[in-house]
């Protein structure tokens, strides 16, 4: 059974770069039928896409959020990793990794999601 | 770039069924579509791929009672026999050139 589970700090601090990892297992983050995702849920608001790689590295951003955004994979680990740079209060949020199909890229696995408060 | 639009609540009394919409902006009437379920404090969970032709495919343990079709720009998520653990958030979900577009999402209270 495929699972992801998000990690990194539940604090940081405005204008500092958020980071965290998805970590993938019973699958292997190197297949080449899958993207892998990154979405985030302000508290009480919707879902918002933030960016998704291939395991060779390739890259899709939101464009609202690409100036600040890197999503990077380590196959060696079976991990994806992302950074967003700049955080104000505004990029509190629960933070879900995902897996995407590859010919159909819609979410089909999700982790359980890590909250991110961004305060001084 | 697809818009997908969403009433934001709906209700039905446990044990009916309810019908919920998810609408595909001008000119991406034919894309496939996700739908999700969160329930209250959880993560989301794929529920199924719709077709435009209502065809339908879903994800592993997910009960006969949730069902999927297509009318036009319109992708339907039915829920029937409703039960307590339906009360949720539902979300869409589609793609074009390379970027992931999500629905507001309907709050469905069960009554």
């Amino acid at each position: 059974q495929l699972q992801l589970q998000e990690s990194g700090p539940g604090l940081v601090k405005p204008s500092e770069t958020l980071s965290l990892t998805c970590t993938v297992s019973g699958g292997s983050i190197s297949s080449s039928s899958y993207y892998w995702g990154w979405i985030r849920q302000p508290p009480g608001k919707g879902l918002e896409w933030i960016g998704s790689i291939y395991y060779s590295g390739s890259t899709y951003y939101n464009p609202s959020l690409k100036s600040r955004v890197t999503i990077s994979v380590d196959t060696s680990k079976n991990q994806f990793s992302l950074k967003l740079s700049s955080v104000t209060a505004a990029d509190t949020a629960v933070y879900y990794c995902a897996r995407l199909e590859l010919e159909l890229p819609l979410c089909d696995y999700w982790g359980q999601g890590t909250l991110v408060t961004v305060s001084s | 770039q697809p818009v997908l639009t969403q009433s934001s609540s709906a209700s039905a009394s446990l044990g009916s069924s309810v019908k919920l919409t998810c609408t595909l902006s001008s000119g991406h009437s034919s894309y496939i579509i996700a739908w999700h379920q969160q329930q209250p404090g959880k993560a989301p969970r794929y529920l199924m791929k719709l077709e435009g032709s209502g065809s339908y495919n879903k994800g592993s343990g997910v009960p006969d009672r949730f069902s999927g079709s297509s009318s036009g720009a319109d992708r339907y998520l039915t829920i029937s026999n409703l039960q307590s653990e339906d009360e949720a958030d539902y979300y869409c979900e589609t793609w074009d050139s390379n970027t992931q577009v999500f629905g507001g999402g309907t709050k469905l209270t069960v009554l």
